[in-house]
């Protein structure tokens, strides 16, 4: 079945650090994917998305590239700040299922000052 | 405009009772799909309703049902309760059924504790 695995937390960072999660997915077919984020207190946000292989996501400073070859949608910030921290979770969806997503464990990122 | 709300936002039950939960779709949407995310987990997909019928189902025993309105609204109804159906109920909405490209916005989820 469908899986995706990403980097175990939790990371902590100083501000304007460089960030990557890793993220690595197992699914026939073109899956999309996504990077959720949960910040504390809150619901799941949609953070970035690709549909088909070479894509790449952004939105907030944070990118990732879907790379079939290597099955991975690694996450990426270049400079994070404080206000980031929060639990990062990779998730796939396959075919028209666009509702039915597979996450991963989710990753918890911590900035300092 | 409204989110995708949820209700009730914590509750405790006994083993062995029952549950429901409650969910508003985001103003327009006509697909609401429930995860279960327990601690330290990611969702885990429970089943998505569409038209009132329920489209998909993740690998979840019968105890869990749902039940969609004709406003779109659902609920999600368990039975027998366990320990470990603790854990954070996720509602999340969409447009036509859940079609690819169309983003999905989660609630805040209710929390539920089993003791």
């Amino acid at each position: 079945g469908d899986s995706v695995t990403q980097m175990e937390g939790p990371v902590t960072l100083s501000e304007e650090a460089f960030l990557t999660i890793n993220c690595t997915y197992t699914a026939t077919g073109y899956p999309s994917l996504f990077w959720y984020v949960q910040y504390p207190g809150e619901g799941l946000q949609l953070l970035l998305k690709a549909t088909k292989a070479d894509d790449k996501g952004s939105n907030k400073g944070f990118e990732a590239t879907y790379r079939k070859e290597t099955t991975s949608f690694h996450l990426e910030k270049g400079s994070v700040q404080v206000s980031d921290s929060a639990v990062y979770f990779c998730a796939l969806s396959r075919g028209g299922s666009n509702y039915k997503l597979t996450f991963g464990k989710g990753t918890l990122l911590t900035v300092n000052p | 405009d409204a989110g995708v709300t949820q209700s009730p936002t914590h509750l405790i039950k006994t083993r062995g009772q029952q549950v429901t939960l409650r969910c508003s779709p985001k103003s327009g949407h006509d697909t609401v799909s429930w995860y279960q995310q327990a601690l330290g987990q990611g969702p885990q997909f429970i089943f998505q309703y569409y038209e009132e019928e329920e489209r998909q189902r993740g690998n979840f025993p019968d105890r869990f049902s749902g039940h969609q309105f004709p406003n779109y609204s659902s609920e999600l109804n368990v039975n027998a309760l366990l320990l470990g159906d603790s854990a954070l109920y996720l509602c999340a909405s969409s447009l036509g059924g859940g079609h690819h490209g169309n983003t999905i916005y989660f609630g805040e989820g209710s929390w539920l504790t089993v003791v």
